[in-house]
């Protein structure tokens, strides 16, 4: 039990379908990430929220939509996406400052088709 | 650029040592992770480092030194549970609450 949750933990989609990734933390934290992990290569980071603020988003693109409506709730919005985004994507918090470790999700893995 | 280097694999023994080792160039650094990932899991958090040196921690142990851009985990009497992957990570505090991922390091261990 990691403290954060993930849904669904397998996602199937079509190119034109949207879908929405679900992240929930009982951790008490104020930051939530969003990470990418393709296969043999680094986790990417694409957004941070901090106290619901996004404060980050690395050059992510725009059929990838964060929502945060509170500290304990991240969503990923997802529309028309390619099939080279099929990846695992990982939700992780953390107590918010700089040197705070980051607790991870389970991750929902996605393929596109 | 920012980059962060680590074996792609490496196999030990049940019971031996394996030290994993870690490079990296940032902007800047405000810490260096390590944690783990078994296949189909989440990484789970295994040290961090800010000072120069050694952080022991039960059978494991990381080791800083930010002259070099350097660090290791090393991993004592391993155990078959070991196997997984291992996960180096730098905070850049240019980046606010970026930390960069290496790509990170296969263990296997065998009997």
């Amino acid at each position: 039990e990691t403290g954060v949750t993930q849904t669904p933990r397998h996602l199937v989609m079509g190119m034109t379908n949207k879908k929405s990734l679900k992240c929930e933390q009982h951790l008490g934290h104020n930051a939530m990430y969003w990470y990418k992990q393709s296969a043999k290569k680094p986790l990417e980071l694409m957004f941070v929220y901090n106290f619901k603020e996004q404060t980050e988003n690395n050059s992510v693109p725009s059929r990838f939509s964060p929502e945060c409506p509170n500290s304990s709730h991240l969503f990923l919005h997802l529309h028309t996406l390619q099939p080279e985004d099929s990846a695992l994507y990982l939700c992780a918090s953390s107590q918010g400052e700089e040197r705070e470790t980051q607790y991870f999700g389970p991750g929902t893995r996605l393929l596109v088709l | 650029g920012q980059n962060i280097d680590q074996p792609t694999e490496m196999t030990a023994t049940e019971g031996a040592i394996v030290q994993i080792n870690c490079t990296y160039q940032t902007s800047g650094f405000n810490g260096l992770f390590w944690y783990q990932q078994h296949a189909g899991e989440a990484p789970t958090f295994l040290s961090y480092n800010v000072l120069d040196g050694l952080e022991e921690k039960g059978r494991f142990s990381s080791f800083l030194s930010r002259s070099k851009g350097y660090s290791y985990l090393l991993l004592k009497e391993l155990q078959m549970k070991d196997s997984a992957s291992y996960l180096c990570a730098v905070r850049d505090p240019a980046g606010g609450f970026k930390t960069i991922f290496g790509a990170g390091t296969r263990l296997f261990v065998k009997a």
